[in-house]
């Protein structure tokens, strides 16, 4: 089945630095992928929409400048946070929607700790 | 908008019990529906699925039926396992009116005692 790969796997920074994570389609195209965090014991809340080839589009509440998406080609996302605060401290998770069907497939997640 | 409610946990559990986590849903349009569970620590795998109604998605021994008519999917498991503990998401996702977004509830979490 599709496979969608995210790197790394947890991921440990100072506050104030910035820290990028990967989100790739290892075995098919996604012109589109989601970017997903979840604070500790709570639901998925969807941050942003990844468009290859234009801007990402936002949800409400979610600082685009905090929060750098890039959709460089067609098999590859990066969510980069800028900037990192402790409160930035999460788990985050990326996915990409299959080929003519509705379901999503989900990377690994990024835990980060910014102490 | 499009939404989905499960029930609150965590639900403990004694070995070869029976499992039921409740899960309905509101869209707007006719979406697909998701069970996905999260092992302590791991990424989410999608345990099963169901694109239509009165559709049943199976998996490892849970069940999963799509009722239209009480907009429910709720998450069944006739004898669980220690190794079922876990958090499961109900979500729901319609390619036709949301795009792929994948719109989850609560999660639940489960712990099954030997």
């Amino acid at each position: 089945g599709a496979v969608v790969s995210q790197h790394p796997s947890r991921v440990i920074c100072k506050s104030g630095t910035s820290v990028k994570i990967e989100c790739r389609s290892l075995d098919f195209q996604a012109t589109t992928m989601f970017w997903y965090r979840q604070f500790p014991k709570q639901s998925l809340m969807l941050m942003a929409t990844s468009n290859e080839g234009s801007k990402a589009t936002y949800e409400q509440g979610v600082e685009k400048d905090k929060f750098l998406i890039n959709h460089a080609s067609l098999t590859l996302s990066t969510l980069t946070v800028t900037s990192a605060h402790p409160e930035d401290s999460s788990f985050y998770i990326c996915s990409a929607p299959g080929q003519g069907d509705t379901e999503a497939f989900f990377g690994q997640g990024t835990r980060l700790t910014v102490v | 908008g499009d939404s989905v409610t499960q029930m609150e946990g965590p639900v403990t559990l004694s070995e070869e019990a029976c499992l039921t986590i409740n899960c309905t849903y509101t869209a707007t349009g006719y979406p697909s529906l998701f069970w996905y569970v999260q092992y302590p620590g791991e990424g989410l795998q999608l345990l099963l699925k169901a694109t239509k109604a009165d559709d049943k998605g199976s998996n490892k021994g849970f069940e999963a039926t799509y009722r239209k008519e009480t907009t429910s999917f709720h998450l069944e498991k006739g004898s669980v396992q220690v190794s079922d503990s876990a958090v499961y998401f109900c979500a729901l996702s319609d390619r036709r009116t949301g795009g792929f977004k994948t719109i989850f509830g609560a999660g639940t979490r489960l712990f099954v005692k030997a």
